[in-house]
């Protein structure tokens, strides 16, 4: 099962809003609504941030948004703030039963 | 509060299985499943299979088919995941993670535990 594939780097500027593909196949994120997104803090455990491509856990920031077309997900991270400065890490559950993450990005607060 | 805690850092000599644990608490122990993915120094995240801790059913995939055992304790509500015959390749930070049955997200996850596989 091949890596979901992610930018390896997207910056922005704090209140500007970004965007982090995620490209998978019909075996994963084409088929399944079962897309989830984890933020990782360098030394820390990944987070949930989206879950069921668009659904946000309790506690985290509506400023966090999900979607999906296709092979490809998305996570928009608006009203850019330091604290979001993190790895990204998108995860879809595939038609082998099992789980697929993607390659990481690495968000940098300019 | 939840919590999933793991045990601590292992160096291990390739060929030397390793075990790391994870101990849950917070919660119904046997309503969740456990799973677990590693991360190489430097390195993403690679699902590494998981167990359900009612009745011990497992789930791995096919690149580690035989080389990784997971197992459940329900009366320390804790799951063990062993790693055999362990390589340089191996060396990673192992995560466990939570996952209500049938809901495909992983929330909350443990601390982590780095095993260094090295000679």
């Amino acid at each position: 099962q091949s890596a979901l594939a992610q930018p390896a780097s997207v910056s922005g500027s704090p209140g500007q809003s970004i965007t982090i593909s995620c490209t998978g196949t019909s075996s994963d994120v084409g088929t399944y609504n079962y897309v989830c997104w984890y933020q990782q803090h360098p030394g820390k455990a990944p987070k949930l941030m989206i879950y069921d491509v668009s659904n946000r856990p309790s506690g985290v920031s509506n400023r966090f948004s999900g979607s999906k077309s296709g092979n490809t997900a998305s996570l928009t991270i608006s009203g850019l703030q330091a604290e979001d400065e993190a790895d990204y890490y998108c995860s879809s559950y595939t038609s082998s039963n099992s789980y697929v993450f993607g390659t990481g990005t690495k968000v940098t607060v300019l | 509060q939840v919590q999933l805690v793991q045990s601590g850092a292992e160096v291990k000599k390739p060929g030397a299985s390793v075990k790391v644990s994870c101990t849950a608490s917070g919660y119904t122990f046997t309503t969740y499943y456990i799973h677990w993915v590693r991360q190489a120094p430097g390195q993403g995240l690679q699902w590494m299979g998981m167990i359900n801790p009612n009745g011990g059913s497992t789930n791995y995939p096919q690149n580690l088919q035989g080389r990784v055992s997971m197992t459940s304790d329900t009366s320390t509500s804790t799951v063990y995941m062993e790693l055999t015959s362990p390589t340089s390749d191996d060396t990673a930070v192992y995560y466990c993670a939570r996952e209500r049955h049938a809901t495909f997200w992983f929330d909350p996850w443990g601390q982590g535990t780095l095993v260094t596989v090295s000679s």
